[in-house]
């Protein structure tokens, strides 16, 4: 148990909805981090945040956003779905800093109709 | 960021030492090494990491060739709970501290009873 836990663990949606993900850090912890793996395109890393800011921008798609609240927790929203954006999405979190490994959540499943 | 390049698959049998190779040939000298692994159904899970000298911890050891252009990944005593994909990844030190991670495609590790 890596102390990272995101909700929900499966969900499935129909093209053109919109899903929120959930992700809550390891106690102390101030760096979130979200992931996409998928068939195709492997473990992409999506974004950062630090302490409720953003820190980084990978490969995400503009219909995809997050957000990191004051108590840490972090929300990925995904909009307007496709059936490519079905994919596993996994949190991870740092005490912050490319100095520390991060710790992954067991993921949330998502399958778009 | 620079980029890695392990063999698609290994096998070994349980209870051998199983080395991981992986090249590197184009690190710089503020690149870490990471290895992180994926167990099947699971989120990525950190294993150990280095700069110049080679590094044990309780999960493995990693060797590190003296120009750094390459690594060794060493599981000293192979079990069947270690059949899982191996990251070799890079990571920036001098940089503000956005850390995505950048994961290839890994060596899928088979594990013979």
């Amino acid at each position: 148990d890596s102390g990272v836990t995101q909700t929900p663990k499966h969900l499935i949606t129909a093209t053109g909805q919109r899903v929120t993900l959930r992700c809550s850090p390891r106690s102390g912890d101030l760096s979130v981090y979200w992931y996409q793996q998928s068939l195709d395109q492997g473990l992409q890393f999506l974004i950062q945040y630090y302490n409720g800011e953003e820190r980084a921008k990978g490969n995400i798609l503009e219909r995809f956003s997050a957000q990191q609240f004051p108590d840490l927790h972090s929300e990925l929203n995904l909009s307007s779905l496709e059936l490519g954006d079905s994919a596993l999405y996994f949190c991870a979190s740092s005490p912050g800093g490319q100095h520390y490994e991060q710790y992954f959540g067991p993921g949330t499943r998502l399958t778009v109709t | 960021d620079a980029k890695t390049t392990q063999p698609n698959s290994m096998e070994s049998n349980e209870e051998e030492p199983v080395h991981l190779p992986c090249n590197h040939s184009t690190i710089s000298g503020t690149d870490y090494i990471h290895w992180y692994r994926q167990l099947p159904s699971q989120g990525p899970e950190y294993v150990i990491h280095g700069l110049t000298s080679n590094v044990n911890n309780r999960m493995a050891s990693l060797a590190i060739a003296e120009d750094r252009k390459s690594s060794t990944l060493i599981l000293h005593r192979a079990t069947l709970r270690d059949a899982a994909v191996y990251y070799c990844i890079l990571r920036d030190y001098s940089g503000g501290g956005a850390d995505g991670l950048t994961f290839g495609k890994g060596t899928h590790l088979i594990i013979q009873p």
